[in-house]
């Protein structure tokens, strides 16, 4: 059973316009949430994260935000560009070593 | 310096063949895991190792996956008697520490089809 979900498998969105992709889960014993980015033929690379503890966390361009009491979180990328073109996956931990990802949304920025 | 690196990058084998799949983490990571994505879905959790062994082998989905880490470094996943069903990417990360804290370096896996 897929305890991480990405329900958009897409997006496309023009440069310089917000990007937001979104993720829902249903274990209520994550407590650390993480989004990779990942582009073809290389493998998922840290981008952001956020503690249970928290309900923001923001760098740069990019803000995750946490809404616990929904099981949702979602991810923010403003203003987006060209090289944000990738395929994005939410992920989550229970306090261990164990991640479980979503089926990732791939996010096409237009010129 | 070297990231975590996968070989083959790209293996096709025959229904029935074992296929042994390599991941080389990054120097002084303690901490390795494998994942497999197959088409549509996300990451699945294999396997994991903390130095040469592996408290967690809840995700190999039979008994035709094992792995091993020799050294506290390099690990083989190996499949025997492939299936259809084991065509997927797989994924190898290394990370210094076990907790989900500790960021997880992903190499960039391992496309393997199976005829």
């Amino acid at each position: 059973d897929q305890q991480v979900k990405q329900n958009s498998p897409s997006l496309s969105v023009q440069e310089g316009r917000i990007s937001i992709l979104n993720c829902d889960y249903t274990n209520s014993m994550f407590d650390y949430f993480l989004w990779y980015k990942k582009y073809p033929a290389e493998g998922p690379t840290f981008l952001i994260s956020i503690s249970s503890i928290k309900d923001k966390n923001e760098d740069g361009r990019f803000t995750v935000f946490l809404n616990k009491s929904a099981k949702h979180l979602s991810l923010h990328i403003v203003p987006s560009q060209p090289g944000d073109s990738a395929v994005y996956f939410c992920a989550a931990s229970a306090n261990d070593y164990k991640l479980s990802f979503g089926a990732g949304t791939t996010v096409t920025v237009r010129a | 310096g070297a990231g975590v690196s996968q070989s083959p990058s790209n293996k096709v084998t025959e229904k029935g063949k074992d296929v042994e799949l390599r991941c080389d983490p990054i120097s002084g990571h303690t901490a390795l895991y494998w994942y497999r994505q197959s088409l549509g879905q996300g990451l699945e959790f294999l396997i994991y190792f903390q130095g040469n062994s592996a408290p967690d082998k809840s995700g190999l989905p039979s008994d035709r996956f094992s792995a091993e880490r020799t050294g506290g470094s390099v690990s083989t996943l190996t499949i025997q008697r492939t299936q259809q069903e084991d065509s997927a990417v797989y994924l190898c990360a290394s990370s210094e520490g076990t907790s989900g804290y500790n960021e997880q370096f992903f190499g960039p896996g391992t496309r393997l089809t199976v005829l």
